[in-house]
């Protein structure tokens, strides 16, 4: 599976935006590009997901680079509700395609500040 | 509701003494899994189904058993718990296609002593 790369943690304050960045050189061309959060003691929880172009919904913004090996995650205004570890996954895509797994990383440990 | 359910939330018990953890999805999935997390490890895979009757090993499936009766359920079933299998256990569900996003239950944290 094609590796991602996040920051261990990053810091930000509330009801600012918050720019998570993940890394993925090797991604190919079917590769899915997902992002969960897991707030403490919980399971982890879909945020967004895209394949080549920008996605936006309820909860964040998903900026993909034109080469796709690097994408961003944008909370556009960070609450202390945000305060989570959050993964960038990619999955393969294919037709009957392995989305029954992910590989999750150590993802990045964001910290909101009131 | 859309949801993952699994049962129990929280359970110690020792070691040898059979366990089975359920786990319920209501969205009519094909696809569910389950994963353990552990510190500094992650979430790793144990078992898979890709639909009733259809299993097949994560990356770490030693220790353990699954089955898939009904589309909807998916239990995890330690014949013979061990310490090393005390974490805390998710299950998810997703519909089969690329690109689809998991849903996670909140997790049950096993203890075994």
């Amino acid at each position: 599976d094609a590796k991602t790369t996040q920051p261990n943690s990053m810091e930000s304050n509330e009801e600012e935006p918050v720019h998570l960045p993940c890394n993925h050189s090797t991604i190919s061309g079917t590769d899915y590009i997902h992002w969960y959060r897991q707030l403490p003691s919980q399971g982890p929880e879909y945020v967004i997901h895209g394949l080549t172009s920008n996605v936006n919904n309820r909860m964040a913004s998903l900026a993909i680079a034109e080469d796709r090996k690097s994408s961003t995650l944008i909370l556009h205004r960070a609450t202390l509700r945000d305060a989570a570890v959050y993964y960038c996954i990619l999955s393969r895509g294919t037709s009957g395609g392995s989305n029954y797994k992910l590989t999750f990383g150590k993802g990045t440990l964001l910290t909101v500040n009131p | 509701e859309a949801q993952v359910t699994q049962n129990p939330r929280y359970l110690i018990t020792v070691t040898g003494k059979k366990l089975t953890v359920t786990c319920s999805q209501n969205m009519n999935h094909e696809y569910m899994s389950w994963y353990r997390q552990d510190p500094g490890l992650g979430l790793r895979q144990i078992y898979y189904s890709m639909n009733v009757e259809v299993t097949d090993k994560g990356d770490v499936p030693e220790g353990y058993k699954v089955s898939r009766k009904e589309k909807r359920n998916f239990p995890l079933i330690l014949e013979s718990p061990s310490p090393n299998q005390t974490s805390l256990y998710f299950c998810a569900s997703t519909r089969a296609g690329g690109g689809q996003p998991q849903h996670f239950g909140d997790g049950t944290r096993l203890s075994i002593l």
